[in-house]
């Protein structure tokens, strides 16, 4: 089955707070997750990205935290700001498939209150 | 080093009519991808081009829709007959040569709108 299934669907944070997206998926043979970040009417931004063989991933305030036995993987942002408001995007490559071919989730709109 | 660049950035087409969408890769990018992003859903892959080849169009609709990357200049994703459902986001990314790397970049995109 290749979908990923992701939530909350919306989330509000106080500023400070640490924001958590969740995201979990069937497929045993995806390779690589990555986190897009998107503001409204611009383009998916690549936010931090892991591979199953690593458990975390940490990139200044954002940690992907990856569970292989489980099949699921999360985001946290630390010390969430008013800034990262946005909506959130999990996805996954399929290794079999040619090299491309992302499958995303449905996205978290983060609310993040002053 | 510009990023990935689309245009037309809006786009608004009559029922019926053609609707071309191009896409320029990051420099040094051969590997593009097309995406659709309908409203509050995630994005939907379409079809992954390299250089004058189609990889993989597993998600093309079967009709209407093309897509192609040539030699020189930018791949263009070509809707004919556009109907109200074709009404989206449509995201482009690009992605280096380079074994192994999953990397993809996106543009800002092109939202059409058919009335």
């Amino acid at each position: 089955q290749q979908q990923v299934k992701q939530s909350p669907q919306s989330l509000i944070v106080q500023k400070g707070g640490i924001s958590i997206i969740n995201c979990a998926y069937e497929n045993t043979a995806f390779d690589y997750f990555p986190w897009y970040q998107q503001f409204p009417g611009k383009g998916p931004a690549l936010l931090i990205a892991i591979r199953p063989d690593v458990s975390e991933k940490k990139e200044g305030r954002f940690t992907i935290s990856f569970n292989k036995s489980a099949k699921q993987f999360s985001l946290h942002i630390m010390d969430s700001q008013p800034g990262d408001s946005a909506t959130y995007f999990c996805a996954a490559r399929w290794a079999g498939g040619s090299q491309g071919n992302l499958i995303f989730g449905k996205g978290t709109k983060l609310s993040v209150k002053p | 080093n510009a990023g990935v660049m689309q245009n037309p950035r809006h786009l608004v087409r009559r029922r019926g009519q053609e609707a071309r969408l191009r896409c320029s890769p990051m420099k040094g990018h051969s590997h593009v991808y097309w995406y659709r992003q309908l409203p509050e859903e995630g994005l939907k892959f379409m079809v992954y081009l390299q250089k004058e080849n189609i990889i993989d169009e597993s998600g093309m609709p079967k009709e209407r829709f093309s897509a192609e990357f040539p030699k020189e200049g930018p791949s263009i994703l070509r809707i004919q007959q556009v109907v109200r459902g074709d009404s989206a986001a449509y995201f482009c990314a690009s992605s280096p040569w380079t074994s192994g790397t999953s990397e993809q970049y996106f543009g800002p995109g092109t939202r059409l709108t058919v009335t």
